[in-house]
């Protein structure tokens, strides 16, 4: 199994509409991301949570809102899906680097793909 | 301003061909993570390779190897004798402790190769 899980993996829906995207993780790691992927932009940082307490803005976080339910779970809503939210969407998680005796690799999900018509 | 730049939007080359992807970064932070990830066109992202700030030393793995030079603030990756299968998108992504490590990526470069 995907140290790093995401559901739904492909996703079509309706202008208007909300959508929450899952991730879970079974590194034990505190640090989770979610990151949009669009051609020719890479990826876009879009909220980030340090602990389960702590969550953060990236940079594209308008028309987004995050959840963290638990050290392994991070969700990430669209409360009103708009067809620009058409993008690929990357969860991960990471440990907190050489300061904290780790590696500070992010560790990735599959990928959930979010079309918006 | 961008912290990782990725000038080569596309590469082509034929198989067996020599090919390097350029990455300059800009940190103001001593500390830091360099990383390259490979995407291909199945979509998922995969680890290719981390560097630390105070470890210079350029790596070779298999046909792939890595330059790191603090004096240019460059970070470039070298697929010597290249195959179809390294036809991916490759991500250079800098990482500093200084803003709580977190990542910043640049564009991309999409390889293709050309059999």
């Amino acid at each position: 199994d995907a140290d790093v899980t995401q559901t739904p993996r492909n996703r079509i829906t309706k202008t208007g509409k909300r959508i929450m995207l899952e991730c879970s993780q079974t590194k034990g790691h505190d640090r989770m991301y979610w990151y949009r992927q669009d051609p020719g932009l890479g990826l876009r940082l879009i909220y980030y949570s340090f602990d389960v307490k702590d969550i953060n803005k990236g940079e594209i976080s308008d028309g987004y809102s995050v959840s963290r339910q638990a050290q392994a779970k991070f969700s990430l809503s669209l409360e009103s899906a708009i067809p620009n939210q058409t993008a690929l969407y990357f969860c991960a998680t990471s440990d907190y680097g050489l300061a904290g005796g780790g590696t500070g690799e992010l560790f990735f999900g599959e990928g959930s793909r979010l079309t918006v018509l | 301003a961008q912290k990782v730049t990725q000038a080569q939007t596309e590469i082509s080359v034929v198989e067996k061909e020599d090919v390097t992807l350029d990455c300059v970064y800009e940190t103001r932070d001593t500390t830091y993570y360099l990383f390259w990830y490979k995407q291909p066109p199945s979509g998922e992202l995969v680890f290719l390779i981390r560097r630390n700030s105070f470890d210079e030393q350029n790596e070779i793995s298999g046909r792939y190897s890595w330059n790191f030079q603090k004096s240019t603030s460059s970070f470039n990756f070298t697929i010597t004798a290249s195959q179809v299968v390294d036809s991916a998108v490759y991500f250079c992504a800098l990482s500093e402790e200084i803003t709580g490590n977190q990542f910043y990526f640049g564009t991309g470069t999409s390889l293709t190769v050309i059999p």
